[in-house]
């Protein structure tokens, strides 16, 4: 089962532009991971944010968390057209490993 | 240093056949999961191995079984296979100490036909 909604499904922007994305998700967790897959490969992992931080940032990428309302948002600052891919919410709850995927944000940034 | 491997990278079967994806864990990593993830979705937990044991396992079937060998590299099975299985399959690595940070490698395309 899906933890997360991630909103919205489908981001087109101007390079330059800025794209924010969120996620919600329905339990508590430990942290929460935003990771980028491009063309339907392997996930790659852009940013980890802890249950106890509110804000993170990494490069031209910024998250925040919001636990009462349980979402999360990530903004990626003067996009670039290698940024096209698209975007998931990952949380972790358990004692061991399983992350919990949302549905994805595919955003598309036009040269 | 290498990092998650997964072979082979496309993959063809035949509905009731069985399958055998493999994977081989960034150095350093011990503990292996592996994803489902359909067309148009977010990957979906199927189990985690560590030290040659499953540890947690997702909402799958028993046709979905793995193995971890002892240079814990990682093999998933998945037997009876149906036209739903289709799917893209992900490997991800991570150590012990945190095994939520995981590392994924390039994914396994199957078809089911």
């Amino acid at each position: 089962s899906q933890q997360g909604e991630e909103d919205p499904q489908a981001l087109s922007i101007q390079e330059g532009e800025n794209a924010t994305m969120n996620c919600s998700y329905k339990t508590s967790i430990n942290n929460l991971q935003w990771y980028r897959q491009n063309s339907g490969r392997g996930l790659v992992h852009l940013i980890l944010i802890r249950s106890n931080e509110r804000e993170k940032h990494s490069g031209r990428l910024r998250v925040t968390l919001d636990t009462s309302k349980k979402s999360s948002s990530l903004l990626i600052t003067a996009s670039r057209a290698a940024d096209t891919a698209s975007y998931f919410c990952a949380t972790h709850s358990s004692n061991t490993g399983k992350l919990i995927f949302g549905q994805g944000t595919t955003l598309q940034v036009k040269p | 240093d290498a990092g998650v491997t997964q072979s082979p990278t496309h993959l063809i079967k035949t509905r009731g056949q069985q399958v055998t994806l493999r994977c081989s864990p960034k150095s350093g990593h011990d503990t292996v999961s592996w994803y489902q993830q359909a067309l148009g979705q977010g990957p979906q937990f199927i189990f985690q191995y560590y030290e040659e044991e499953e540890r947690q396992r997702g909402n799958f079937p028993d046709r979905f079984s793995g193995h971890q060998f002892p240079n814990y590299s990682s093999e998933l099975n998945v037997n009876a296979l149906l036209l739903g299985d289709s799917a893209l399959y992900l490997c991800a690595s991570s150590p012990s100490g945190t095994p939520y940070e995981q590392y994924f490698g390039p994914g396994t395309r199957l078809t089911v036909t």
